[in-house]
């Protein structure tokens, strides 16, 4: 199986800051990958896919970036509204789609 | 608009079977490229995939419980069924169906509400 591995773990940041998430494949997935952002009891909403491009409707301070093995999502400047858990998924082995363990972003 | 919802019961003692129903809109899971998964979230923890099933039937399942779950799925209901059988308390965990997007990359592109399954005595 692929795994998927994200860092931080957690991470605080304030309003306005860049902010950079990492994901790393234990194999190559090309660029199969795609981010999803959960906020507290709600379900994952899709921000990226195929790495890089950014689903409808989500706010371009969000990038993807990669392929192959690493992997970053960036939030170019954080607003009160991107506080939440980032989740990475690999799309590339198509017998197993699985999840990165998550990135918490709290306020600092 | 696509939408789904998530069904079944809320409180299942050990060693029972979970049968969850995904019921949804807006699209056919007879269209090519289509299809719908499941993913499941433990309280406090980390989204686990679990089995997600395309619309010429292949089944794909998460190796770990693969000997458990069974999916299956009702284009003329409109619904996904997944089965997991003898639960144990650590497959308490909030369950979420989702729309899988064969043309985006193989991305969960829309998401259920989810539905909270507690196992206990």
């Amino acid at each position: 199986d692929i795994q998927m591995t994200q860092s931080p773990s957690s991470l605080s940041a304030s309003v306005g800051d860049r902010v950079t998430i990492t994901c790393r494949a234990s194999q190559s997935v090309r660029t199969y990958l795609n981010w999803y952002q959960q906020k507290p009891g709600r379900a994952p909403k899709l921000l990226i896919y195929a790495a890089s491009s950014l689903q409808s409707g989500v706010p371009s301070r969000f990038s993807g970036s990669g392929s192959g093995t690493d992997f970053t999502l960036t939030i170019s400047s954080l607003q009160p509204e991107d506080f939440a858990t980032y989740y990475c998924q690999q799309s590339s082995d198509a017998l197993v789609y699985n999840f990165g363990q998550g990135t918490k972003l709290e306020i600092k | 608009q696509i939408t789904l919802k998530e069904s079944g019961p809320t409180l299942v003692k050990p060693t029972q079977t979970l049968t969850l129903t995904c019921t949804f809109s807006g699209f056919s899971l007879t269209t090519t490229g289509v299809g719908v998964g499941w993913i499941r979230q433990p309280p406090g923890r980390a989204l686990e995939w679990l089995a997600h099933i395309y619309w010429n039937d292949d089944r794909y399942y998460s190796p770990s419980l693969k000997s458990r779950l069974t999916i299956t799925k009702d284009t003329s209901k409109n619904q996904v069924v997944l089965t997991m059988t003898n639960l144990d308390p650590v497959d308490t965990a909030t369950y979420y169906c989702a729309h899988l997007n064969g043309n985006m990359y193989h991305s969960f592109d829309h998401w259920g509400q989810g539905a909270l399954v507690t196992v206990s005595p």
